[in-house]
């Protein structure tokens, strides 16, 4: 029963291919959000989706287009891939953090285990 | 100036040792302070989790948050091999969280 599902679990692609990466939570939260670590292993977020709607969209290239069919579900797809753009790429979800009241672990991220993606 | 400054590490223990883990911000709007922790190739999970000044307990953890000083810890208690991990701060206003650097910590038995 996985709650935060991510696929693939690993990419390796040549330079200029288009890939997708899809997320799936199971947890009912309302909030997910897509999260880049590099080889320092610093978190940085991309996007985050309340409800379908974005809501942080950080200085990301262009060429990072997340997708969110329902709330359940939030996909990243990525154009002319680059050299740069190899990192692990983290899917998170939590209850939406701007309904106050509610405990504090309430606000704590769920991850999934990540895609490795590698750009050649 | 990052939001977040975690102390870099890497840090190596042997298994027992009293560990501290620490964060400054500058943001005084943060309202969550958590501790996640992450094993090699998975994703972070979340460890611990608290909103006010003061210390929180959880078994062999303690997170212990300082508003005024605007610095957060994480001590670890009998430190196991399984402890081998990074841990990352986190803390988050208004639906954002923002992470820290991460500190290794390497539990020798």
């Amino acid at each position: 029963d996985t709650a935060v599902s991510q696929t693939p679990k690993y990419l390796v692609t040549q330079m200029g291919n288009d890939k997708s990466i899809k997320c799936e939570q199971n947890l009912g939260h309302d909030t997910m959000y897509w999260y880049k670590q590099d080889s320092k292993k610093f978190l940085k977020i991309m996007f985050s989706y309340n409800n379908k709607e974005l809501i942080i969209n950080e200085t990301v290239p262009n060429r990072f287009s997340p997708k969110s069919p329902d709330k359940a579900h939030l996909n990243l797809h990525i154009n002319s891939l680059e050299l740069g753009d190899s990192a692990v790429y983290f899917c998170a979800s939590s209850q939406d953090p701007t309904r106050g009241g509610l405990p504090a672990a309430n606000y704590g991220y769920t991850f999934g285990s990540g895609t490795r993606l590698t750009v050649v | 100036q990052k939001e977040v400054e975690q102390d870099p590490g890497p840090l190596s223990v042997p298994e027992g040792a009293i560990v501290s883990l620490n964060c400054t911000y500058s943001n005084s709007a943060f309202q969550y302070f958590m501790w996640y922790r992450q094993y090699s190739r998975k994703g972070p999970e979340l460890l611990m989790y608290t909103y006010s000044s003061g210390n929180k307990e959880d078994g062999r953890f303690t997170a212990q948050v300082d508003k005024s000083s605007k610095y957060i810890s994480l001590f670890i208690r009998d430190s196991q091999p399984s402890d081998s991990a990074t841990y990352l701060c986190a803390m988050s206003v208004r639906g954002k969280s923002t992470f820290g650097d991460g500190t290794t910590l390497t539990v020798k038995p």
